[in-house]
């Protein structure tokens, strides 16, 4: 029983396509995050949603736009990729913004 | 401004000795303090939490960490440590207000037989 799942676990593709990843979560959350892990393993947010609303946006390229079409899943699609969107994205979801975040597995993707 | 640092990039110990990582933060209100643990080609792993209460805090596979308020420290410290403990940790702060959680550099550990 996977708390919270992401597909692709790799991701790898040639600048300037258009991606996705998908994450779900079956913990009942109501919030649900993305972050980016660089290759010096910096975590950083970039989006969150609570029940389906957009919460947090950090100062992410508008090439990234998260989806949430219900609060089980939060997707992110990626524009015009580039050579540093190269990363690991990782969803993660909590039962309030007052509560631990459950990360997944991560997904990382290459852009060549 | 929230932030968290971790002074230390590796930590080294034997096996079967104490470990301490560090973690100092800083953030307006009260604060929500994390740490997680992260193996290699792994997603990050809860490890323990403080909100409130006893500033000794208690977690997963035998982990501790200590609130202080003076010092804005949240130390993890585990008694005894075991090889399979080498991964990469992270300390987190939120304040009480937002969801929005942020993460130290991380502190690597490595624990040697």
């Amino acid at each position: 029983d996977t708390a919270v799942s992401q597909t692709p676990k790799y991701l790898v593709t040639q600048m300037g396509n258009d991606k996705s990843i998908k994450c779900e979560q079956n913990l009942g959350h109501d919030t649900m995050y993305w972050y980016k892990q660089d290759s010096k393993k910096f975590l950083k947010i970039m989006f969150s949603y609570n029940n389906k609303e957009l919460i947090i946006n950090e100062t992410v390229p508008n090439r990234f736009s998260p989806k949430s079409p219900d609060k089980a899943h939060l997707n992110l699609h990626i524009n015009s990729l580039e050579l540093g969107d190269s990363a690991v994205y990782f969803c993660a979801s909590s039962q309030s913004y007052q509560e631990t975040q459950y990360f997944g597995p991560g997904t990382r993707l290459l852009v060549l | 401004a929230q932030s968290v640092a971790q002074p230390e990039d590796q930590v080294n110990v034997a096996e079967g000795n104490p470990l301490t990582v560090k973690c100092t933060y800083s953030v307006s209100g009260n604060p929500y303090l994390f740490w997680y643990v992260q193996y290699p080609n792994r997603g990050l792993q809860f490890l323990l939490k403080y909100i409130t209460g006893d500033n000794l805090v208690k977690g997963s596979y035998g982990f501790e960490a200590e609130f202080n308020k003076s010092q804005t420290s949240f130390h993890l410290k585990k008694p005894s440590a075991l090889v399979s403990d080498s991964a990469l940790y992270f300390c987190a702060v939120k304040s009480y207000n937002t969801d929005k959680l942020i993460f130290g550099t991380g502190t690597r550990l490595q624990v040697f037989p």
